[in-house]
């Protein structure tokens, strides 16, 4: 695997479900990051790790709580979603969230909450 | 309020028919600002980071620039594989490694 992939790519889930999201990055890179893109409007940034610790929650409610147990790995588990967050959700990583180094992106994984 | 806007939301040329994408931010203190393809059903694409104004930075038929208040991505002789969502986005200081996007333009080129 190379870059930043994101399982699973596509999921329904019901609003009472509880699920997992899931992002690995093969890139060595010390920041991760988990962004929003819902249809008209732009990526909305949720999360921001560095080194594994939380440094950015933007106002995001407390039914998405990530997870990042490693460098390497990120999670955002969900429960209890409304329709209105059916969205592209996607996982993005940096070498560095202290300069200006651009963010690498995975493929999203494409949420509908029915 | 820092923001981001872009323009036009779509466009739509043919095959050779060159064209610019506009990016104007207010932002304080920027840091970077960053060009971005999308494709769909993908994530965004990095395509290039500009630091400065008078700064520019060209790949094959994509040329990035940057003023103090916009920029532009100017695409020459464009082929339909060029056809794709453009994001634009800015990074101030002090924020870490939060970008602010824009909303895109959608890039059309028929053959």
């Amino acid at each position: 695997e190379t870059g930043v992939t994101q399982t699973p790519r596509h999921l329904v889930m019901g609003m009472t479900n509880k699920k997992s999201l899931k992002c690995e990055q093969h890139l060595g890179h010390n920041a991760m990051y988990w962004y929003k893109q819902s249809a008209k409007k732009p990526l909305e940034l949720m999360f921001v790790y560095s080194l594994e610790e939380r440094v950015e929650n933007n106002s995001v409610p407390s039914r998405f709580s990530p997870e990042c147990p490693n460098s390497s790995h990120l999670f955002l588990h969900l429960h209890t979603l409304q329709p209105e967050d059916s969205a592209l959700y996607l996982c993005a990583s940096s070498q560095s969230r202290t300069a200006v180094y651009e963010q690498y992106f995975g493929p999203g994984t494409r949420l509908t909450v029915t | 309020e820092d923001q981001v806007t872009q323009s036009p939301e779509a466009l739509r040329l043919q095959e050779g028919e060159s064209s610019s994408l506009n990016c104007s931010y207010t932002v304080s203190g920027l840091r970077g600002l960053f060009w971005y393809r999308q494709d769909p059903g993908k994530g965004p694409e990095f395509l290039f980071t500009l630091y400065s104004a008078g700064e520019e930075k060209e790949k094959e038929r994509l040329k990035a620039t940057l003023t103090k208040k916009e920029s532009f991505l100017h695409i020459t002789a464009p082929k339909p594989e060029d056809s794709a969502t453009y994001l634009c986005a800015v990074q101030r200081y002090n924020q870490g490694g939060k970008l602010i996007f824009g909303q895109g333009t959608e890039l059309s080129v028929k053959p």
